[in-house]
């Protein structure tokens, strides 16, 4: 299984709203990430997991709470949502000894 | 400070013509490049990685070359597709960085025209 698979593919919430996004991928990755990407603009790095630990927060709001429950999953909680926050969220693994970075297709999200 | 920037913007072609987008970088000390081509909507997806030691590489219609000591990259395409249309984002890793950080171009966006 060479794939990350995210989950769903597109999720409409209100400010209020909680919400979860979910990524899963069995490639043996002990790396994860997720980012923000924007309309016409490059992914940004929000998160790293690295053996299920968090090793990188780009001072991202405490609006967006990420878990890795074990190596195969990374969840990305919503909570309190501003419409600006709508985009494309997407989920990457690597190896940890490389860092070729796999991407899943992404999650659109739209917060009114 | 490090950054990579791609050129063209935007490129429109013709089906089954050739074309070549490029891409600079200021990345130091640097470890890889990669392309990615992104469909609208969905994740990207790495055509070729290239390392310092590697000038051209290959995948089907693709060919990257790199010249790491003037710090570009380019990307051809041969025999365009319709298919081809999507965004191609350059990606380059430093060299010792923390894991995960990788700097990404702003993408040059091909449309492939009948």
């Amino acid at each position: 299984d060479t794939e990350v698979t995210q989950t769903p593919k597109h999720l409409v919430m209100g400010m209020t709203n909680k919400k979860s996004l979910k990524c899963e991928q069995h490639m043996g990755h002990r790396a994860m990430y997720w980012y923000k990407q924007k309309a016409k603009k490059p992914p940004e790095l929000m998160f790293v997991y690295s053996y299920e630990k968090l090793s990188i927060n780009e001072s991202v709001p405490s609006r967006f709470s990420p878990e890795c429950p074990n190596s195969s999953l990374l969840n990305l909680h919503l909570h309190a949502l501003q419409p600006e926050d709508s985009a494309l969220y997407l989920c990457a693994s690597s190896h940890p000894l490389t860092d070729t970075q796999y991407f899943g297709p992404g999650t659109r999200l739209t917060v009114l | 400070k490090n950054q990579v920037e791609q050129s063209p913007q935007s490129l429109i072609i013709l089906e089954g013509k050739n074309c070549t987008l490029q891409c600079n970088y200021t990345v130091s000390p640097f470890s890889n490049l990669r392309w990615y081509k992104q469909d609208t909507g969905r994740g990207p997806v790495s055509l070729t990685i290239m390392t310092f030691s590697e000038n051209t590489k290959s995948n089907g219609r693709y060919t990257a070359t790199l010249d790491a000591d003037t710090k570009q990259s380019s990307l051809h395409i041969t025999a365009s597709q319709l298919s081809d249309s999507a965004s191609y984002i350059c990606v380059v890793s430093g060299r010792g960085s923390t894991l995960g950080r990788l700097y990404f171009g702003r993408g040059t966006q091909l449309t492939v025209w009948p």
